[in-house]
């Protein structure tokens, strides 16, 4: 199966700031990486697709990039609703989540 | 709208056996699939699996091999996850979501259910 690790596990930011979560892939999976946003208690909510593309709906502050192994989702400007969990998903093989990156308010 | 309702909370013993539904509504059933996933307290998330709606072509992870079973019936438009021989550790909210293919190895989530929760223990 193929591993997908995610870095960091968790991070500080402050409102308005610009981060980035990176995800790499334990063999190349070409494009084939979505990313996820969870906010407590709530399901899962896709943001980005095939690696680049911002599904509907979501936010143009949110952006994916990234080929083969090593992807990056950024947000270029921090909201408050934008604290959350991230996990990035490749459905090259068998859809393996990573382990998640968690946002927190510095 | 796209809807996907779940079936409610569960508590079982270990051994036995949960049985979740998803009943989707307002898109063309047969025209995508259904995945699960699921979450145990305070960890990420796990693919579990999916089918395809169309053709009853399932794909499971790995590690549930064996004891997970995902069905449809497509009469109710309705999706069912069952797991076996339930442990502590299956304690979790199981989510089920629309899968979106968009080629042979493309595949999304975009819709979700709200999740169910199984709770195993004696």
């Amino acid at each position: 199966d193929i591993q997908m690790t995610q870095s960091p596990s968790s991070l500080s930011a402050s409102v308005g700031g610009r981060l980035t979560i990176t995800c790499r892939a334990s063999q190349s999976i070409s494009t084939y990486l979505n990313w996820y946003q969870q906010q407590p208690g709530r399901a899962p909510k896709l943001l980005i697709r095939a690696a680049s593309s911002l599904q509907s709906g979501v936010p143009s502050r949110f952006s994916g990039s990234g080929s083969g192994t090593d992807f990056t989702l950024t947000i270029s400007s921090l909201q408050p609703e934008d604290f959350a969990t991230y996990y990035c998903q490749e459905s090259y093989s068998s859809l393996t989540f990573g382990g998640g990156t968690k946002v927190e308010i510095k | 709208q796209v809807q996907l309702v779940q079936s409610g909370a569960e508590v079982k013993k270990p051994g036995a056996s949960v049985k979740v539904s998803c009943k989707a509504s307002g898109y063309s059933f047969t025209s995508y699939g259904i995945g699960w996933v699921r979450q145990a307290p305070g960890q990420g998330v796990e693919w579990m699996g999916r089918i395809s709606t169309y053709n009853g072509y399932t794909k499971y992870a790995q590690n549930l091999q064996g004891r997970v079973t995902l069905t449809t019936d497509t009469s109710t438009s309705t999706a069912y996850m069952e797991l076996r021989t339930l442990r502590s550790d299956d304690t979790a909210i199981y989510y089920c979501a629309r899968v979106v293919d968009y080629d042979s190895s493309g595949y999304y989530s975009d819709h979700w259910g709200r999740g169910t929760l199984v709770t195993v223990s004696s």
